[in-house]
């Protein structure tokens, strides 16, 4: 069983860049949610992909967009980079959407300089 | 609002004392809780979750809902514990998990 990859594992950009994150769902999940975590604080929910439609969305900006392919795997993309979204983010898949357990990738760290 | 609150920043115990750590949270209705953890240089992964009640590597939590909390306990902390730990809930449409900001175990011999 493959687990939640992410790529990739750093990367640095610039304030106004945008930023294209991947992540590949678990075998067998066919569903992703995205968090943002900032230094010192606990993960924040961005959005959630089922099926290839968004589920569900945190409280971010509509800069923050994401899609989920026909196998699954995931992407987040930021438009319009700030300083503040300087970050981990993590994506998470599980096998279904209501309180099915998720299980997380190891995370991109991104720095917006 | 649902939210999840982890009072303690950094709790410091030694090898075979008693571990809690606190987790309260504000919710309508009834939550599905968890608790994660986070080894050093390791993912964020499930420890344990209310609906199973299950004891994992020694861990229990256990839900009080008249005082909203689902305080972490072990009897003898190990130094193999340290690691950050996550309380989190599901959100009412049981979609996002509602994570706490975390509480850093540091157990030493």
């Amino acid at each position: 069983e493959t687990g939640v990859t992410q790529s990739p594992t750093h990367l640095i950009k610039t304030r106004g860049q945008q930023v294209t994150l991947r992540c590949s769902s678990q075998s067998g999940h066919n569903t992703v949610s995205w968090y943002q975590q900032a230094l010192g604080q606990g993960p924040q929910f961005i959005f959630q992909y089922y099926r290839e439609e968004e589920n569900g969305r945190g409280n971010f900006p509509p800069r923050f967009s994401g899609l989920q392919f026909p196998n699954y795997s995931s992407e987040l993309n930021v438009n319009a980079l700030e300083l503040d979204d300087s970050a981990l983010y993590l994506c998470a898949s599980s096998s279904g959407t209501t309180q099915e357990t998720q299980y997380f990738g190891p995370g991109t760290r991104l720095l917006v300089l | 609002a649902q939210r999840v609150t982890q009072p303690e920043k950094l709790l410091s115990v030694f090898k075979g004392a008693p571990v809690e750590l606190k987790c309260n949270y504000s919710y309508s209705g009834s939550p599905e809780l968890f608790w994660y953890v986070q080894y050093s240089r390791q993912r964020l992964q499930l420890l344990l979750r209310h609906i199973s009640r299950e004891s994992i590597k020694g861990f229990t939590a256990d839900l009080n809902k008249g005082e909203t909390s689902f305080h972490l306990k072990k009897p003898f902390a190990q130094e193999e514990d340290s690691a950050m730990y996550y309380c989190a809930l599901t959100d009412q449409a049981g979609t996002a998990l509602i994570f706490g900001k975390g509480t850093t175990l540091s157990v030493s011999s």
